[in-house]
């Protein structure tokens, strides 16, 4: 299986600030890999696919980079609302889908 | 509004039984296909199983190979997971989810299952 693995496992970070998360896949898989948002006691919410595409509604403050084995995600100009926990995840080789242990974004 | 809400979650003792249900509605379930995923506090988000639209085919993680069953009625929108032999460390809220061509793009938010004598 491929393993997934987030650093840091927590950030804190201020409104206005910038901040990138990284996620490391254990083998290549080429850009086959997302990003899900989840606030506590909501769903995950699916961010961006394919390492760089946001899904519909997502802010442009959110991008995402990479590929291969290292990614990237950064929020410019924080929110509020984004505070929230993120999830990198590989769809190369499924099943099984791998998620990252997540990365804790707090103000 | 596509939506998923489970049901079924509780506390159970260890070696016990129970389904989980997902009712779907907002977009057409018959064709999509539907996964399970559970989440602990320690250990994250952890795929369990799919099953495709017309519940010909079906995968498990190696976790609940044997003792978790998915399945769903078309019928009634509904998908399942039926979770035998149950463990300590089945522990985790379980949420349904679809996918799409790249992703988990709708999520439940979850029912709680405690495995506890």
């Amino acid at each position: 299986d491929i393993q997934m693995t987030q650093s840091p496992s927590s950030l804190s970070a201020s409104v206005g600030d910038s901040v990138t998360i990284t996620c490391r896949a254990s083998q290549a898989i080429s850009n086959y890999l997302n990003w899900y948002q989840q606030k506590p006691g909501k769903a995950p919410k699916f961010l961006i696919s394919s390492a760089s595409t946001l899904q519909s509604g997502v802010p442009s403050r959110f991008s995402g980079s990479g590929s291969g084995t290292d990614f990237t995600l950064t929020i410019n100009n924080l929110q509020p609302e984004d505070f929230a926990t993120y999830y990198c995840q590989q769809r190369y080789i499924t099943p099984p889908y791998t998620f990252g242990q997540g990365t804790k974004l707090e103000i | 509004e596509v939506q998923l809400v489970e049901s079924g979650g509780g506390l159970i003792q260890p070696g016990g039984s129970l389904r989980l249900s997902c009712a779907a509605s907002g977009f057409s379930f018959s064709t999509s296909w539907m996964h399970w995923v559970r989440q602990t506090p320690g250990k994250g988000l952890i795929w369990l199983s799919r099953i495709n639209g017309d519940g010909t085919s079906t995968d498990y993680a190696d976790s609940v190979k044997g003792r978790f069953t998915i399945s769903r009625d078309n019928a009634k929108n509904t998908l399942y997971l039926q979770m035998n032999s149950l463990r300590v460390d089945d522990t985790s809220v379980f949420h349904c989810a679809r996918a799409d061509s790249y992703g988990f793009d709708a999520w439940g938010q979850g029912t709680l299952v405690t495995v506890s004598s």
